[in-house]
């Protein structure tokens, strides 16, 4: 069966430091999110790509965050620097157009 | 209701237990209904899409209702067991929101043995 990709599973990096997360949706989705869930919250849309194109990055702190999806298959999120607040589980769903979102297990970001 | 809303927040039951959630969303502007269950170290799974009101849905002991009048939706776990322990979710999708989804905070269920 298909999965969502992610990697790394876990990060521990230091305040101000670069980190960078990637995803690899289902072959054929086109659209591709990244959510970040604060421990004992739901997830949080940060954005929302169709193919390469940003559909909806509303929600992502752009003084701080960046996404990029080139050749509209795998994305890259891109924290620098990071804060102790980012400390959260970023994860990458995907999907067939509107239809249901598959997700990924997930990146597990720790910042000291 | 601005937000979607989820609880218990936490439940603990015995083997072989019913229990049920709710998940409260805004009736306005609804679209779809959708819950997730998401175990330890695992991807969060979709269990049920819902969208019209009355629906019904059952995937073997886990079923859910949705009443998209009053903007809540019931999940329903029949003979819990210790697999059913994990985060359920539940996200609701407006209808001018481009399947952009508004999750709850999740409901965590342990089984116990």
């Amino acid at each position: 069966e298909a999965e969502v990709a992610q990697s790394p599973r876990y990060k521990i990096t230091e305040k101000s430091q670069a980190v960078a997360f990637w995803c690899d949706p289902i072959s054929g989705h086109a659209t591709l999110y990244w959510y970040r869930q604060i421990l004992g919250q739901g997830p949080e849309l940060l954005v929302q790509f169709q193919d390469e194109s940003v559909v909806d990055d509303s929600q992502l702190p752009k003084d701080r965050f960046s996404a990029e999806r080139l050749k509209g298959v795998d994305s890259t999120l891109k924290i620098q620097p990071a804060e102790l607040g980012d400390s959260a589980m970023y994860l990458c769903a995907s999907s067939v157009s509107q239809e249901t979102q598959y997700f990924g297990p997930g990146t597990r970001l720790l910042v000291l | 209701i601005l937000n979607v809303e989820q609880s218990p927040q936490s439940l603990h039951v015995q083997e072989g237990d019913s229990t049920n959630f709710t998940c409260s969303f805004p009736s306005s502007n609804f679209y779809a209904l959708h819950w997730y269950r998401w175990e330890t170290a695992k991807s969060p799974e979709a269990l049920f899409v819902m969208t019209l009101n009355g629906d019904e849905k059952k995937k073997g002991r886990i079923s859910a209702t949705l009443n998209t009048k009053e903007g809540y939706s019931y999940l329903y776990i029949k003979g819990s067991q210790p697999e059913d322990s994990a985060t359920y979710l539940c996200a609701s999708e407006a209808g001018n929101a481009g399947n952009m989804l508004t999750f709850g905070g999740g409901t965590r269920l342990m089984v116990k043995p």
